[in-house]
């Protein structure tokens, strides 16, 4: 079974920082970019970041840029979110997401999410 | 960086009604546009991929078209169950974004 299972959310003070995690299994997870992305309590979808299937280029929205990095470790079918300097308006759940295979000629990405973890960010 | 402007923001409608959802890009995105349904409280879930792929496992009722900046998601026939809250997302360039989503209230 494909599945992603992230974990690290937390109630966190602004300006701290949290490291969230994503557990990828159910598929060739090296061949896959893989995403973050977060929706605030009663809002829409926002997309955070993104990693191609190798970790050589990460892309980022401008509201997390300097602040966030993603990062995966493709021995142990992880992904990462490192989050610093930390927002009230970072609260949100985070979910990761399978993205697109390499060198697939299909636009197929975004078909598996996580269960998301809740980010807290007050006082 | 390109806007999508999903329309309408919420609906209601009816059981058996022909429901259509429509996002419009600021710029060409080719066919990178993806539909999600997202309940309360619940994980989004993708219905359509590269603009007009279904889903495995999602009702033939649920069909995507659209390529270039216009484009559509349609259930041909609401039921119950259909009752939730859609996202278009174009993952053509960086940042990806999102529709700001329709709400798919009973009537």
């Amino acid at each position: 079974e494909v599945q992603l299972v992230e974990s690290g959310g937390d109630l966190v003070q602004p300006g701290g920082s949290l490291r969230l995690s994503c557990a990828a299994s159910g598929f060739n997870f090296r061949l896959n970019a893989m995403s973050w992305l977060r929706q605030a309590p009663g809002k829409g979808l926002e997309w955070v970041s993104t990693i191609t299937h190798s970790g050589g280029d990460t892309y980022y929205a401008d509201y997390v840029k300097g602040r966030f990095t993603i990062s995966r470790d493709n021995s142990k079918n992880m992904l990462y979110l490192q989050m610093n300097s930390l927002r009230a308006e970072d609260t949100a759940v985070y979910f990761c997401a399978k993205g697109r295979r390499y060198g697939a000629a299909v636009p197929d990405a975004f078909d598996i999410w996580g269960q998301g973890t809740m980010v807290t960010v007050s006082s | 960086d390109i806007q999508m402007t999903q329309s309408p923001s919420a609906m209601s409608a009816s059981v058996g009604d022909r429901v259509t959802i429509t996002c419009r890009a600021s710029q060409g995105i080719s066919n990178y546009l993806a539909w999600f349904q997202q309940k309360p409280g619940k994980v989004p879930k993708r219905l359509i991929y590269a603009a007009s792929s279904l889903q495995s496992g999602v009702p033939s009722r649920f069909s995507g078209s659209g390529s270039g900046t216009e484009f559509t998601l349609t259930i041909s026939s609401l039921q119950p169950e259909d009752f939730a809250t859609y996202y278009c997302l174009q993952h053509n360039s960086y940042p990806h974004t999102f529709g700001g989503g329709t709400k798919v209230e009973i009537k």
